[in-house]
């Protein structure tokens, strides 16, 4: 069972540059979230997306984008990356239901420098 | 400002004795709350869940507990075991599992 993976696991980028992180699940799972989690912080959500070709904003946005033309995939997208980016970037995925719990990748150690 | 809390960064536990684990909240709005637990260099897996409409849930060694007059929920395992040595995430959703708000996390750690 791969679940939901992620990749790359480490990137070193350099400022203005872009890049984007892969996220993929084979649970057919409907939802699925892109976090990042600060030193000391908890996980702030940036974007998730309730089903194919459905996205919406969460509580972080700015300089990232997403989309999700399949079920299985949810990629991240970091246009004119930036030191405040500097994080780890977690990808989730959840069944829709009443009893919803989060299905997280490996995540994603990026460096802005 | 933080809507979920977690006051203790840290705490250590000797082997087989219960850890406590805290976290507040200030959204009346949450009607459910996850504990994750997150080991080095992996992400966090889902440990128990409680909704508003209990008090107390169990599962195997780990119990959580829901004040909801005081916004306070608490995870309690006992035994503790040195694999239980993690960083253990408070979570909270206002619409049953939709945009969950995390705390800051608190890092357990069992010595044997």
């Amino acid at each position: 069972n791969a679940g939901v993976t992620q990749t790359p696991k480490f990137r070193i980028l350099k400022i203005g540059q872009s890049m984007t992180l892969q996220c993929a699940q084979d649970m057919n799972h409907n939802y699925m979230y892109w976090y990042r989690q600060d030193p000391g912080m908890g996980l702030k959500l940036i974007y998730y997306s309730v089903g194919a070709g459905i996205t919406d904003k969460g509580e972080v946005p700015n300089g990232y984008n997403v989309s999700r033309s399949t079920t299985e995939d949810f990629p991240l997208r970091l246009e004119l990356a930036a030191p405040s980016q500097t994080s780890v970037y977690f990808c989730a995925s959840s069944p829709p239901g009443s009893d919803e719990k989060l299905f997280f990748g490996s995540g994603t150690q990026l460096s802005v420098l | 400002d933080q809507q979920v809390k977690q006051n203790s960064p840290s705490l250590s536990v000797q082997e087989g004795r219960i850890s406590i684990l805290n976290c507040d909240y200030t959204n009346s709005m949450f009607d459910y709350f996850l504990w994750y637990k997150k080991y080095p260099a992996e992400g966090p897996t889902f440990l128990i869940s409680i909704s508003s409409i209990k008090d107390k849930n169990e599962d195997g060694r780990f119990t959580v507990f829901l004040n909801k007059s005081a916004k306070h929920l608490s995870l309690h395992i006992v035994p503790s075991q040195p694999g239980d040595s993690a960083v253990y995430f408070c979570a909270a959703s206002g619409n049953y599992g939709q945009n969950f708000v995390f705390g800051p996390g608190t890092r357990l750690s069992v010595l044997p």
